[in-house]
C-alpha cells in the first residue's frame, strides 16, 4: 500500500463517452502528477499540480482535462478519446517538486478506448 | 530532448546470481537520478534518489552508484531472489525546474 489510491483499476470506453479517473493520496503531500504509459514506451509526464496549481502541462491534447480540487485529490476528465489513447494512466504524489523527492505512485488505471 | 537509456531491456537470471543494470543520461545540466522498482500488477516503488557525483545508496541486497560526469548509474542486486523479479525504472531530472524523464526500464526475471 503506497498511500496513493486510483480508481477505477480498469476502464473501457467508447470514443464518444465522457469518463473521469480519480486519484487520492493519504500522505500529506503537496504535489500530484498524472503519467501515461503506452505499450513499449517510457512513462510520460502529462500534468503536475503543486499546491493545487497546475505547474506543468506537457503538451497534452485538450481531450484530457485535469482537475485538482485540493492537495489530496486529483482527477483526469476524459472526453472524445481516440483508440491511441489506450494506455495505463498512473497518478503519483510527492512532497514538493524540487526534483529530489521520491514519487509515490498509485496502481494505475488501464484504459481501453474502443 | 533528454534521452534516458536503460540496458539491458530484459534479463533472466538464476536465483542466487548477482546482476546489474545500467542507466545512461546526458551529463550536462544534471540534477537528480531516481530508481524505481515496478512489480507486475503493483505500483512503481521508489528505491533511491541520488544527486551527487559518486553517490552510492544501498537498500538490503540492492545498491546503486552514480557518475554524473560520464552520465550513468548502475543498479546492483546481490544474490537475486524470485521476489526481485520486476521492471526497474530509472529517471533523470535535468535541472531543479525540469521534469523527470523516465527510461524504458529493465525487466528482471529471477528463476528459482
Amino acid at each position: 500500500e503506497t498511500g496513493v489510491t486510483q480508481t477505477p483499476r480498469h476502464l473501457v470506453m467508447g470514443m464518444t463517452n465522457k469518463k473521469s479517473l480519480k486519484c487520492e493520496q493519504h500522505l500529506g503531500h503537496n504535489a500530484m502528477y498524472w503519467y501515461k504509459q503506452s505499450a513499449k514506451k517510457p512513462l510520460e509526464l502529462m500534468f503536475v499540480y503543486s499546491l493545487e496549481e497546475r505547474v506543468e502541462n506537457n503538451s497534452v491534447p485538450s481531450r484530457f482535462s485535469p482537475e485538482c480540487p485540493n492537495s489530496s485529490h486529483l482527477f483526469l476528465h476524459l472526453h472524445t478519446l481516440q483508440p491511441e489513447d489506450s494506455a495505463l494512466y498512473l497518478c503519483a504524489s510527492s512532497q514538493g517538486t524540487g526534483g529530489s523527492e521520491k514519487l509515490f505512485f498509485g496502481s494505475g488505471t488501464q484504459l481501453s478506448v474502443l | 530532448i533528454l534521452n534516458v537509456e536503460q540496458s539491458p531491456q530484459s534479463l533472466h537470471v538464476q536465483e542466487g546470481d548477482s546482476t546489474n543494470f545500467t542507466c545512461s543520461f546526458p551529463s550536462s545540466n544534471f540534477y537528480a537520478l531516481h530508481w524505481y522498482r515496478w512489480e507486475t500488477a503493483k505500483s512503481p516503488e521508489a528505491l533511491f534518489v541520488m544527486t551527487l557525483n559518486g553517490d552510492e545508496k544501498k537498500k538490503g541486497r540492492i545498491s546503486a552508484t552514480l557518475n554524473t560526469k560520464e552520465g550513468y548509474s548502475y543498479l546492483y542486486i546481490k544474490g537475486s531472489q524470485p521476489e526481485d523479479s520486476a521492471t526497474y525504472l530509472c529517471a533523470c531530472r535535468p535541472s531543479n525546474t525540469g521534469k523527470l524523464i523516465f527510461g524504458q526500464g529493465t525487466t528482471l526475471q529471477v528463476k528459482p
